[in-house]
């Protein structure tokens, strides 16, 4: 079956650590990207990937940092640096990278993570 | 800049009754538009999506949308709810360059009996 996976569906973190979440896609798809989830404010972007070994800032980018060292692969950590980082995280991908066309995001199930 | 508004946080409506969810969006370019539905503490599902051509968009579920663009909304409908819908929808508007979605924050369906 063909679809984006996220691991684990819940993270538990106490606080000054780091934590990395893990999303993989076996649809082929260029681009990639992780979605902040807060209860009232809909989904925010943190970063996105539209290339191995390239990736952009989103709208809340800071105390979280990412990499993209295959094409299937987008983990996201949550440094000590992230202020409030209990949320629910989405990770999408889309067929292609954009440029002057806009292609369809699918999602994964997503991981919750509460910092105690 | 562009942005969604989904007016209204939560609807509640009785099964077998008419839905109409409403979406308007600020975007400079031509719209790519967007629905998803998102059950709780799962992902989104895409319901239906607007890129051109025919303003009515047909969905998953039973599900439709109209694009328009004097009003710049893309309101969806069902004509006939079922107590399987009450979820979460999102509007989202996709750029053309680079691909960056932008969402509403979300109306929360509740379905009575």
């Amino acid at each position: 079956d063909g679809g984006i996976t996220q691991s684990p569906k819940y993270l538990f973190r106490k606080e000054g650590q780091n934590v990395t979440l893990s999303c993989e896609q076996n649809l082929n798809h260029d681009a990639m990207y992780w979605y902040r989830q807060d209860p009232g404010q809909g989904l925010r972007l943190i970063y996105y990937s539209q290339i191995v070994n390239d990736f952009q800032k989103g709208d809340i980018a800071e105390g979280y940092s990412v990499s993209r060292e295959k094409k299937e692969s987008f983990p996201l950590t949550v440094t000590s640096a992230q202020k409030n980082p209990t949320a629910f995280y989405l990770c999408a991908s889309s067929m292609r990278s954009g440029g002057t066309s806009t292609d369809t995001q699918y999602f994964g199930p997503g991981t919750r993570l509460t910092v105690l | 800049a562009q942005s969604v508004t989904q007016p209204d946080i939560h609807i509640t409506v009785s099964e077998g009754a008419s839905l109409e969810l409403r979406c308007n969006y600020s975007y400079g370019a031509t719209p790519y538009l967007f629905w998803y539905v998102q059950s709780p503490g799962q992902g989104l599902q895409l319901l239906l999506k607007y890129f051109s051509g025919d303003t009515l968009v047909q969905g998953i579920k039973g599900f439709e949308a109209e694009f328009k663009r004097s009003q710049s909304s893309f309101n969806l409908r069902k004509p006939s709810v079922h107590w399987s819908d009450a979820a979460e929808y999102f509007c989202a508007v996709g750029a053309n360059t680079g691909n960056q979605f932008y969402f509403g924050t979300g109306t929360s369906l509740t379905v009575i009996p």
